[in-house]
């Protein structure tokens, strides 16, 4: 069976903090495929990035950053000098040989 | 705008009334989906439509959900006979043809309150 585990339900950070969102993901499938998503208030959730199993690269856009340890089953998301626009809901979810299964995300609050 | 469309936004009823939600895709996607996402959770996969054709569905899609997509463009999920617990806010989202793990792209979805 494929599971996401977002430990964190809320996380509240004042303005310019580093931020990181924990994602730790279970499945048996050798290929499968990483995402992470923001829900912002407005409700319409907004594809942030893929990665598939085979490519551990870390990758950094921005101020974002992710960081895929198969070792470990995890696939962190760190939001480097957050912003008030940071604040939303942030899902992982996991795509193997079943539908893409979510999280239950994480609500993150930046406080000016 | 060329996004993934939802209407209607809202809709509120009364319990044992139908309804009927619609999905606009990505124009090139062929791949639809829909969700549900209830409060404090994560969106539930319930269905899926590779051009017109449903491939797949969900232990979540009870008898009295049905979805279709008779031109491989535009989709309805009807509900009958709604049920309190089906209140929830119903997602879709479109992806390119090719590969089954292209990034969905979702809709702004229709939040369903049933009374």
């Amino acid at each position: 069976a494929q599971k996401v585990t977002q430990a964190q339900t809320e996380i509240s950070v004042v303005e310019k903090e580093d931020v990181t969102l924990d994602c730790v993901y279970e499945t048996r499938d050798t290929t499968y495929y990483l995402f992470w998503y923001k829900q912002p208030p407005s409700g319409e959730l907004v594809f942030l990035i893929r990665r598939n199993s085979f490519d551990e690269q870390n990758e950094i856009s921005g101020r974002y950053s992710w960081n895929f340890q198969k070792s470990t089953s995890s696939f962190n998301f760190t939001i480097t000098a957050s912003q008030v626009v940071d604040s939303a809901v942030y899902f992982c979810a996991l795509k193997g040989n079943t539908p893409l299964v979510f999280g239950k995300g994480t609500r993150l609050s930046v406080i000016a | 705008d060329t996004g993934v469309s939802q209407d209607p936004r809202h809709k509120i009823t009364k319990r044992g009334q139908n309804v009927t939600f619609r999905c606009d895709p990505i124009s090139e996607h062929n791949r639809l989906y829909w969700y549900r996402q209830t409060l404090g959770q994560g969106p539930e996969f319930l269905t899926y439509f590779q051009n017109e054709a449903q491939l797949e569905k969900s232990r979540l899609l009870s008898d009295r959900f049905s979805a279709e997509r008779p031109k491989g463009s535009f989709s309805t999920l009807e509900i009958q006979r709604t049920e309190q617990g089906d209140s929830a806010m119903y997602l879709c989202a479109s992806s390119l043809p090719g590969a089954s793990n292209n990034e969905q792209f979702f809709g702004p979805g229709t939040r369903l309150t049933v009374l």
